[in-house]
């Protein structure tokens, strides 16, 4: 099935370096989401975006709405051990499928 | 408030077989969105149910079905079992359609096919 273009596909850091991670999509997308996911358990909805170059926060992490409309990024500032997981974007491109599209995923260590 | 939640939380079965996946929506919720997440890659969007009934689907054969019950909560069936249906299937539920950013996730359901 399709899946968004996510990358990279891991990231081996160390403990207070910045993170950055993109999504591209050859379909324009109405709203980017980004989750993260923990082992064992579903993913967790970080940042919502639904307005082309909306640029959004929440806490250490920034994400934004790619002007195009086919891309987005996840920023995460000063990471600590607890940003250890998997990273999802997904778009939704509106309609009435309601289909959610993911990406395979940006495996995050961090090393403290 | 209860979150979401998924049974069984494992399961293992052979090819052929038949299986069925339960999920319980977030209380207030009448939106569910079922899964699949096969092992290093991202959710796949299987079907959304609204109300009982169906209101989207994604790129899964017709042996992939589903139900929503009146209390909202939901039923995965696959029929014909193949090996490749071995995933950890996810349930989420939402108070609308597309309100992703109500949208939550259950722990889900990993399944084996033997």
């Amino acid at each position: 099935g399709q899946q968004l273009n996510q990358s990279p596909q891991s990231m081996f850091i160390q403990e207070g370096e910045d993170v950055s991670m993109n999504c591209t999509s050859s379909s324009i997308f109405n709203t980017w989401l980004w989750y993260k996911q923990d082992p064992g358990e579903g993913p967790v909805l970080l940042i919502a975006l639904y307005k082309a170059g909306e640029l959004t926060s929440n806490g250490r992490l920034t994400a934004q709405f790619g002007i195009t409309r086919k891309d987005s990024f996840l920023n995460i500032s000063a990471s600590i051990p607890s940003d250890v997981g998997i990273y999802f974007c997904a778009g939704y491109s509106g309609g009435s499928n309601y289909k959610l599209t993911f990406g395979k995923g940006t495996l995050l260590t961090v090393n403290p | 408030e209860t979150g979401v939640t998924q049974s069984p939380t494992h399961l293992i079965k052979t090819r052929g077989q038949q299986v069925t996946l339960r999920c319980s929506s977030q209380s207030g919720h009448n939106t569910v969105s079922w899964y699949q997440q096969a092992l290093g890659q991202g959710p796949q969007f299987i079907f959304q149910y609204y109300r009982e009934e169906e209101n989207g689907r994604g790129n899964f054969p017709p042996r992939f079905s589903g139900l929503q019950f009146p209390n909202y909560s939901s039923e995965l069936n696959v029929n014909a079992l193949e090996l490749d249906d071995s995933a950890l299937y996810l349930c989420a539920s939402s108070l609308f359609a597309a309100s992703y950013n109500e949208q939550f996730f259950g722990p889900g359901t990993r399944l084996t096919v033997l």
